[in-house]
């Protein structure tokens, strides 16, 4: 059974742009969770989806977005990138909402020129 | 704000010993706790978890200790090998239906030959 599949693996963009990152999550997994990994701030949590909703949603600012397709599938968005959002994001999934433990992928690296 | 804090960042072990790594919680009301092992370049990999309702769980090689007096959570690594050298994080839930998990700022277990 493959796991949760995160593309791009890396990503160099400048400050301005916008990025899109996809997750794919595990076969039958319904439930997605997105996080952002740094070495200052560890792991914070993201944006939950399930059944194309939104669930949950951490404190980052607006910039920040996502969505669920019908497929499980998700992508999350930033917009106006800025230099403090280079970072390892993580895509993680579960088989419903609230299910636990959750799977995560190993994530795209995006670096902030 | 809540948080899970770790007491070490780094531990290292001689092969073949066991290791203990701690971590604090400081929300009672947290009904799940989850271990993880970051390997380089890697997303984060389940290892165990332990609902609130137990003080211990075993699995391969590895046991998770629960103590809810004092709010602390353990990882006990059996017989240890270089592959067991990454990064630890213990994560809580204290929102219960809610996927969110805040995790710790991890522990580097460095396993030496």
């Amino acid at each position: 059974k493959a796991g949760v599949t995160q593309t791009p693996r890396y990503l160099i963009k400048t400050r301005g742009q916008q990025v899109t990152l996809s997750c794919s999550p595990i076969s039958g997994h319904r439930s997605v969770s997105w996080y952002q990994q740094t070495p200052g701030q560890g792991l914070q949590f993201l944006f939950e989806y399930f059944s194309e909703t939104q669930r949950n949603k951490g404190n980052f600012p607006g910039r920040f977005s996502g969505r669920q397709f019908s497929n499980s599938r998700s992508e999350m968005n930033v917009s106006t990138l800025e230099l403090g959002d280079s970072a390892l994001y993580l895509c993680a999934s579960s088989l419903w909402a609230g299910g636990l433990p959750q799977h995560f992928g190993d994530g795209t690296r995006l670096s902030i020129l | 704000g809540e948080s899970v804090g770790l007491h070490l960042p780094t531990l290292s072990v001689q092969e073949g010993d066991n290791s203990i790594i701690n971590c604090a919680y400081s929300n009672s009301a947290s009904d799940y706790f989850i271990w993880y092992k970051q390997e380089s370049g890697k997303g984060p990999q389940f290892i165990i978890d332990i609902r609130s309702n137990m003080d211990k769980r075993q699995g391969q090689r590895v046991t998770v200790l629960l103590n809810k007096t004092v709010k602390h959570l353990s990882l006990q690594i059996a017989a240890t090998q270089p592959g067991d050298s990454a990064v630890y994080f213990c994560a809580e839930r204290y929102d219960f239906g809610n996927e969110k998990l805040t995790f710790g700022t991890g522990t580097r277990l460095t396993i030496i030959p």
